[in-house]
């Protein structure tokens, strides 16, 4: 049982390339999202899903595209890559919406955008 | 708008030395109130959910505790293991999705 995996662990990007972050969960969660942590800023919300082909935008969308074409997974597409996109990012799963029982989360892709 | 304030930033403890975090919320109308545990170069790990004012949990060294404006993350004789950033996060109204605090950063020294 593997959880939630992110791949790739580290990404360095040049200011206006685009790369796509994987995340897959063999839990069968319905629920999964993505999320970027910056220093003093806490996790915030990217965007999130309720399950396949159901996604929707949080708190800092501009600059992300995802879709849910599998319940297994989740990737987080990134347009054209900017320095403020510099961060660590985190999938999560859940086996229910508000997450209950508490989101399984990834180990993080930390990403520098140069 | 949801607010969560954790305290303090940082805590240092001597092994054995037992203390509390404190997480304060500004919601209306509390869902829930989750704890997590994160170590350096990793994801959160989920500790708690609590629901409603008066409701503990426990965890070996942990007891997390909820009243109507705060929560409190009481860890008793820490050891160095129990060092990480312990987050705070809370549901409410008719959003399922969480906001989350900022954390505590907790290191306890042998």
């Amino acid at each position: 049982n593997a959880g939630v995996t992110q791949t790739p662990k580290f990404q360095v990007l040049k200011t206006g390339q685009s790369m796509t972050l994987q995340c897959a969960q063999d839990m069968n969660h319905e629920y999964m999202s993505w999320y970027r942590q910056d220093p003093g800023m806490g996790l915030r919300l990217i965007h999130y899903s309720v399950g396949a082909g159901i996604t929707d935008q949080g708190e800092v969308p501009n600059g992300y595209n995802v879709s849910r074409s599998t319940t297994e997974d989740f990737p987080l597409r990134l347009l054209s890559a900017a320095p403020s996109q510099t961060s660590v990012y985190f999938c999560a799963s859940s086996y229910g919406f508000e997450g209950v029982a508490g989101y399984t989360f990834g180990s993080g892709t930390r990403l520098t955008v140069v | 708008e949801d607010q969560v304030t954790q305290s303090p930033e940082a805590l240092r403890l001597q092994e054995g030395e037992s203390s509390s975090l404190n997480c304060s919320y500004t919601v209306s109308g509390l869902r829930g109130l989750f704890w997590y545990r994160q170590d350096p170069g990793k994801g959160p790990e989920f500790l708690f959910t609590l629901y409603s004012a008066g409701e503990e949990k426990e965890k070996e060294r942990l007891k997390a505790t909820l009243t109507k404006k705060e929560s409190f993350l009481h860890i008793t004789a820490p050891k160095p293991e129990d060092s990480a950033t312990y987050l705070c996060a809370v549901t409410s109204g008719g959003s399922y999705i969480p906001t989350f605090g900022r954390g505590t950063s907790l290191i306890v020294h042998p």
